[in-house]
């Protein structure tokens, strides 16, 4: 089966730029999408299609893609921004797929 | 604005069936440009994907629960609904409902609407 695989989590001083990594065990590495999730709150959609940036996204957020991996960037970090980050992807034969998650800290 | 609704019993008794409806206001289920998704997620833990159904009733399925999931929709009532049989503690998590980009989706296959989300849990 497709598996997605994230760092437990990550740190980041305000102001400073985090990246979180996202890798896949499947060739041709299909999209990937990435969601915000902030405590007792569903998910939220920050970047589709590897890179693409839903309306209502703050420009800090951008994703891109190299070979199997996706990383989500996030610039100028700011306190609002601590949350639990999931990668997603969905393979071509209707399986969708959730990385573990990564915890962002802002110091 | 396109919202969903979760709902359903917030308490289960194991080896039991689980049932959760998904009600869509502000828009039409039958859309030829989307899926309809089950997701989860455990206390303190990540999300799982359950499964994912179309207005004509074509279902897809987390390996992992499809011996035990069946997803089903009623497009007169805007409505889509999860069965989970035979429910263990395992199975006690935050269920969500979602909207999933179809093949010709500008979104891809994103999750982009997502309910509240309703706690189920699975007592002994």
């Amino acid at each position: 089966s497709y598996e997605l695989t994230q760092p437990p989590s990550v740190s980041v001083s305000p102001g400073q730029t985090a990246r979180i990594t996202c890798s896949a065990d499947a060739l041709p590495k299909q999209y990937a999408y990435w969601y915000q999730q902030k405590p007792g709150q569903a998910p939220v959609l920050v970047i589709y299609k590897d890179s693409e940036r839903p309306s209502g996204i703050p420009e800090r957020f951008s994703g891109s893609s190299s070979g199997t991996t996706v990383t989500l960037t996030i610039s100028g970090v700011q306190a609002e921004d601590e949350a639990d980050y999931y990668c997603q992807s969905a393979d071509s034969s209707g399986t969708w797929v959730f990385g573990g998650g990564t915890k962002l800290t802002v110091l | 604005q396109l919202q969903l609704q979760e709902s359903g019993p917030g308490l289960v008794k194991s080896s039991e069936t689980l049932s959760l409806t998904c009600t869509v206001s502000g828009g039409s289920i039958s859309s030829s440009t989307y899926y309809w998704a089950c997701i989860r997620q455990p206390p303190g833990k990540g999300l799982e994907w359950i499964g994912t159904i179309y207005y004509s009733g074509s279902t897809y399925y987390n390996p992992s629960l499809k011996s035990r999931v069946t997803i089903s929709v009623d497009t007169s009532k805007n409505q889509f609904s999860l069965k989970l049989s035979s429910v263990t503690a395992a199975d006690t998590a935050v269920y969500y409902c979602a909207r999933a980009g179809g093949h010709n989706s500008v979104i891809g296959g994103a999750f982009d609407i997502w309910g509240q989300g309703t706690m189920v849990t699975v007592s002994s």
